[in-house]
């Protein structure tokens, strides 16, 4: 059972305005949340992360939210850039065990210029 | 900045042969993970190593293992390859395998097919 779910395989959006991409969970054990940028024949690439204790963390462009009680994230990319088109994964992982990532299946992301 | 290197970035071997990935952790970083994603998958944890030791480990198959050398190195070694161990093969690198301000830092990884 996936316990990390990205449920939106794409996601199409106009360069300039802001790209949500949504995260739910099912393990209230989770207490780290990241998200990663991949594109095609490369290794994901680390971009933004927030623990449980917190419900909002900005790097730049990127914002993710964290809401506990709905088991859900997002990451806002604002203004979004064509070169930010990849995939996106969300990944969770547990005090103790915080390099076994649970990733969830990833949402293509396509700025258009 | 020097990134996580793995080698070699293709490989192609028959059933029930051995394969060797190595991955060379970006500097200073003592903790490297291995990941396997299998066509249109997700990335499946397999094993970690801190420190030369292992630190934990995920749904690694029985015929794979892995070390972690004094330089910090890593490789994964996966005999009796069957077909369905064709993926792709991602190392990861961290500082330190307890600190959460320490996110992966992945590899380009390897492609293995098992033919």
């Amino acid at each position: 059972d996936q316990q990390v779910k990205q449920n939106s395989p794409s996601l199409s959006v106009q360069e300039g305005r802001i790209s949500i991409l949504n995260c739910d969970y099912t393990n209230s054990m989770f207490d780290y949340f990241l998200w990663y940028k991949k594109y095609p024949a490369e290794g994901p690439t680390f971009l933004i992360s927030i623990s449980s204790i917190k419900d909002k963390n900005e790097d730049g462009r990127f914002t993710v939210f964290l809401n506990k009680s709905a088991k859900h994230l997002s990451l806002h990319i604002v203004p979004s850039q064509p070169g930010d088109s990849a995939v996106y994964f969300c990944a969770a992982s547990f005090l103790g065990s915080q390099g076994n990532l649970i990733f969830g299946k990833g949402t293509k992301l396509s700025v258009k210029p | 900045a020097a990134g996580v290197i793995q080698s070699p970035r293709h490989l192609i071997k028959e059933k029930r042969e051995t394969a060797t990935l190595k991955c060379y952790p970006i500097p200073r970083h003592d903790t490297v993970y291995w990941y396997q994603q299998g066509p249109g998958q997700d990335p499946q944890f397999l094993i970690s190593f801190y420190e030369k030791m292992q630190s934990d480990k995920g749904s690694i198959p029985d015929r794979f293992s892995a070390q972690q050398f004094s330089d910090y190195h890593s490789e994964l070694n996966m005999s009796s390859l069957e077909l369905g161990d064709s993926a792709l093969y991602f190392c990861a690198s961290s500082i330190g395998s307890t600190s959460y301000n320490s996110p992966l830092h992945f590899g380009n990884g390897t492609r293995l097919t098992v033919t």
